[in-house]
């Protein structure tokens, strides 16, 4: 079974301040998606990394793909309070001909006014 | 983009009585349909998988006879939950695929069910 354990579970941060989110597993994924979910509603996709070592920005948001492709991290920049919600990390198996994903144990990021 | 379409939205329902949640892709075809259960401030459990015109795989723990899972076409999933009880109540959430290893996951907007 693939484990992917997020840390914080919970954060709670003032406005403007950075944070980092971290999404680390023993297993290796062929890729990796980033969710940021509000209540009562689905998941939204944020991003989706692929290659190992990758980086990619979206906005204030940075995310890293670890280089074995095992572990990914989401760095916010001067967060503000929109950014408010649960954040997923999700990974793909590397093997088999499964097509399910992987979901992380959830970060609940609070940013406060 | 692709469109997943959950419905209800939100349902209330008396104990022993059964409760249908539909999803529906509605711009592509989905081959395969996922199943989740999530409580509050937690991350999503898969329930089940279930590929179009075949029986749905269901994750160790879940009955397979209370929560049924029909996957008749291409578009639509549906979700039953049979003799509900109070402790079914939860946030249910359907993801939707089409044919491709790497074809991204669309989910729906979730049903909230409260189980009285």
């Amino acid at each position: 079974t693939q484990l992917l354990e997020q840390s914080p579970q919970f954060l709670s941060i003032q406005e403007g301040e950075n944070l980092t989110v971290y999404c680390n597993s023993s297993s290796v994924f062929s890729s990796l998606q980033w969710y940021r979910q509000e209540p009562g509603e689905g998941p939204v996709l944020l991003v989706t990394v692929v290659t190992g070592g990758e980086v990619k920005k979206l906005k204030r948001l940075t995310f890293q793909f670890g280089d074995a492709r095992k572990d990914s991290s989401l760095h916010i920049t001067a967060a503000q309070t929109g950014d408010t919600g649960l954040y997923l990390c999700a990974g793909a198996p590397s093997t088999g001909s499964a097509r399910q994903l992987t979901f992380g144990s959830g970060t609940q990021l609070t940013v406060l006014p | 983009g692709a469109v997943v379409s959950q419905h209800p939205s939100w349902v209330i329902c008396k104990s022993g009585t059964s409760v249908k949640i539909e999803c529906r892709s509605l711009d592509f075809q989905a081959t395969t349909m996922f199943w989740y259960r999530q409580f509050p401030k937690q991350s999503l459990m898969l329930m089940a998988t279930s590929n179009e015109g075949s029986k749905a795989t269901y994750e160790q723990g879940v009955e397979k006879d209370k929560f049924l899972i029909n996957h008749a076409s291409l578009t639509l999933s549906t979700l039953t939950v049979t003799s509900a009880h109070p402790e079914d109540s939860s946030f249910y959430i359907c993801s939707a695929r089409s044919r491709g290893w790497n074809s991204p996951l669309h989910f729906g907007n979730g049903t909230r069910l409260t189980v009285t």
